[in-house]
């Protein structure tokens, strides 16, 4: 069945410590998102890229870096200089310009916390 | 002003009854407009996309006003099962750069 995975389901960060959120898709979708969530609020966005090899930043992007070397990947660094890591982390891919199709799917989510 | 704002609710509905709530946006040049449903601490999933005629989907309608930049979302006959957090999403223009609201959450209750 064609999806966007992430992992890990939960992840751990120790202070000062980077750590590299995976997502993965195979709906062969041209356009790849990482959102943040906190509790009770919507998502932001913090990167985003529409191609493979080229990437922008969202509204949030401070302390958080991503790549784009594969269509099917975009994995998501939360590095140390992000203060407030602690979030729902959120993928999604789409395929832009097709029109009414013009929607977002998205992969269950990753649970950052700080230990 | 926010980009994409939501009454954050809760909205209590009794189970068979009505439910209505607006997702306001700012940018006039806005494009696509979508509703998604969220489940605690689970993905967003598309319920449905707003066209400029309104449309419907079973028990759930939703609308847009241009004139007033706001789209609305109404559930019928509401379920137990119709409890969720419901996101709107705004796309500026053709890109797909989706813009969410905070979210209404909706309990519908015995």
């Amino acid at each position: 069945d064609g999806g966007i995975t992430q992992s890990p389901k939960y992840l751990f960060r120790k202070e000062g410590q980077n750590v590299t959120l995976s997502c993965e898709q195979n709906l062969n979708h041209d356009a790849m998102y990482w959102y943040r969530q906190d509790p009770g609020q919507g998502l932001r966005l913090i990167y985003y890229s529409q191609i493979v090899n080229d990437f922008q930043k969202g509204d949030i992007a401070e302390g958080y870096s991503v790549s784009r070397e594969k269509k099917e990947s975009f994995p998501l660094t939360v590095t140390s200089a992000q203060k407030n890591p602690t979030a729902f982390y959120l993928c999604a891919s789409s395929n832009p310009g097709m029109g009414a199709s013009e929607k977002l799917f998205f992969g269950s989510g990753t649970q950052l916390s700080v230990l | 002003r926010k980009e994409v704002e939501q009454d954050p609710g809760p909205f209590n509905v009794p189970e068979g009854a009505t439910v209505a709530f607006n997702c306001t946006y700012s940018n006039s040049a806005s494009q696509s407009f979508f509703w998604y449903r969220q489940d605690c601490r689970k993905e967003p999933k598309l319920l449905m996309s707003v066209y400029s005629s309104g449309n419907e989907d079973g028990r759930f309608t939703a609308q847009l006003n241009r004139a007033s930049q706001y789209i609305s979302l109404l559930i019928r006959d509401s379920k137990l099962s119709d409890s969720a957090t419901y996101l709107c999403a705004v796309n500026k223009a053709a890109g797909n750069k989706l813009t969410f609201g905070g979210g209404t959450r909706v309990l519908v209750k015995p």
